[in-house]
């Protein structure tokens, strides 16, 4: 299969731990995006990287969220000091410079208790 | 900024009949546009794209046309099929960049 693997699938946590979660993206792939989505909304863009370069980081990316890409291939999304409401479905994805569409990974649920 | 907006769901029907669902954008430009679909316990799927004015793409008999003059991409298909079920999204992308969603709608079709 090579397509964009993400690990764990799912992730339960009690609220202050911390949590890494893992994507592998297609292997000819230079950039990798990390989308937030919550129940019944649309995904929501966290950041994204080209190659190992983290090009942007969006707003809703707080200061306990934090993203690596080392050596440009695989990507952790860490979120430090967990809250209920990061509760959602962490995406990622992963694109061919200069294409405008990305292919998404399965996602690993995370919840809060 | 950018943004999306998807006519709102649930939307259910009948087998074989006809579907749209509206999607209209705002963007400064010319973004690329997409149709994403995601199946019950599935990822996002790349259903079909259109990257300027007036191109349409399709894909599994679901067609949509990017309209600049009224910053469309209506997502359409003939006759629907109960394994249609899903959950639909239109999104933009401007300089081959990070995607922007709408809302998603969920389609039901019924036997």
């Amino acid at each position: 299969d090579t397509g964009v693997s993400q690990d764990p699938r799912h992730k339960i946590t009690k609220r202050g731990q911390n949590v890494t979660f893992r994507c592998d993206p297609i292997s000819e792939h230079n950039r990798l995006y990390w989308y937030r989505q919550t129940l019944g909304q649309g995904p929501e863009f966290l950041t994204y990287f080209q190659n190992e370069a983290q090009l942007e980081k969006s707003r809703l990316l707080s200061d306990r969220f934090s993203a690596e890409r080392p050596k440009g291939s695989f990507s952790t999304l860490e979120i430090q000091r967990t809250e209920q409401g990061d509760s959602a479905m962490y995406l990622c994805a992963s694109s061919f410079l200069l294409k405008s569409w990305a292919f998404f990974g399965q996602g690993t649920r995370l919840t809060v208790v | 900024g950018n943004s999306v907006t998807q006519m709102e769901g649930p939307v259910t029907l009948s087998e074989e009949a006809f579907l749209t669902i509206n999607c209209t954008y705002t963007a400064t430009g010319y973004p690329s546009l997409f149709w994403y679909v995601q199946y019950p316990g599935e990822g996002l799927q790349l259903l079909l794209k259109a990257t300027k004015a007036d191109d349409k793409g399709s894909n599994k008999g679901f067609e949509a046309t990017y309209r600049k003059e009224t910053t469309s991409f209506h997502l359409e298909k003939g006759s629907v099929q109960v394994s249609d079920s899903a959950v639909y999204f239109c999104a933009l992308s401007q300089g081959a960049q990070k995607l922007v969603f709408g809302q998603g709608t969920r389609l039901t079709i019924n036997p």
